[in-house]
């Protein structure tokens, strides 16, 4: 059976910098695609990054130089460090498995709440 | 680059059929050769739930009266039969060029 677990979340000023983890369980990340989406509070769905089984990696414009994604292939699980936070990153923050011929997510986790605040 | 453009509501009775909207442009939903649209079920505090990928295709699991469709820059996704259970918001999504990924604005479906 399949899990992704996120953890890390949490409440940081403005500036500052937080890690993301997703423990996955069922299948092993570095043989697919993974991403992150968050989503604020109230509003819809945003792609973040993607990495890929090559490791290859992605960004959207939003969080370019400022996000990086990475895995730890030992552990199964899958990162995303944040830093230069801003109160716009406000949200719930889900990994997800991307179907590697496609790009829809068939596999999510529970998702993970950060929250920028002074 | 910008989401995709959804109704911000629809609605229907039970058994009824209910569409929703998904308009990209050429680089994302109507690119050439793409069959990339997504659909997403989200109930209140729960996570994503695929619904429809390539378009037209459901997940084992997935009722059949969820159907999806594309025509040039718009994707749509149909429900028939509407039961109570489908009272949702329903997010598209769809590859857009350079290794990205977007998402429509979500649309909330509320069954009368």
């Amino acid at each position: 059976e399949v899990h992704l677990v996120e953890t890390g979340g949490g409440l940081i000023q403005p500036g500052g910098s937080l890690r993301l983890s997703c423990a996955v369980s069922g299948f092993t990340v570095s043989s697919n695609y993974m991403s992150w989406v968050r989503q604020a509070p109230g509003k819809g769905l945003e792609w973040v990054s993607i990495i890929y089984s090559g490791g290859g990696t992605f960004y959207a414009d939003s969080v370019k130089g400022r996000f990086t994604i990475s895995r730890d292939d030992s552990k199964n699980t899958l990162y995303l460090q944040m830093n230069s936070l801003r109160v716009e990153d406000t949200a719930v923050y889900y990994c997800a498995k991307r179907n590697s011929a496609n790009w829809h997510h068939d596999y999510w986790g529970q998702g993970t709440l950060v929250s920028v605040s002074s | 680059q910008s989401a995709l453009t959804q109704p911000p509501s629809a609605s229907g009775s039970p058994g009824q059929s209910v569409t929703i909207s998904c308009t990209g442009t050429s680089n994302d939903v109507g690119g050439y050769g793409y069959n990339y649209v997504s659909w997403y079920q989200q109930h209140p505090g729960k996570v994503p739930k695929l619904m429809i990928y390539e378009v037209s295709k459901r997940p084992s699991g997935v009722p059949d009266r969820f159907s999806g469709s594309k025509s040039g820059n718009t994707a749509s996704l149909t429900v028939s039969g509407l039961q109570a259970e489908d009272e949702a918001d329903y997010y598209c999504s769809s590859y857009a060029d350079s290794d990205k990924l977007i998402f429509g604005g979500g649309t909330k479906l509320t069954v009368l």
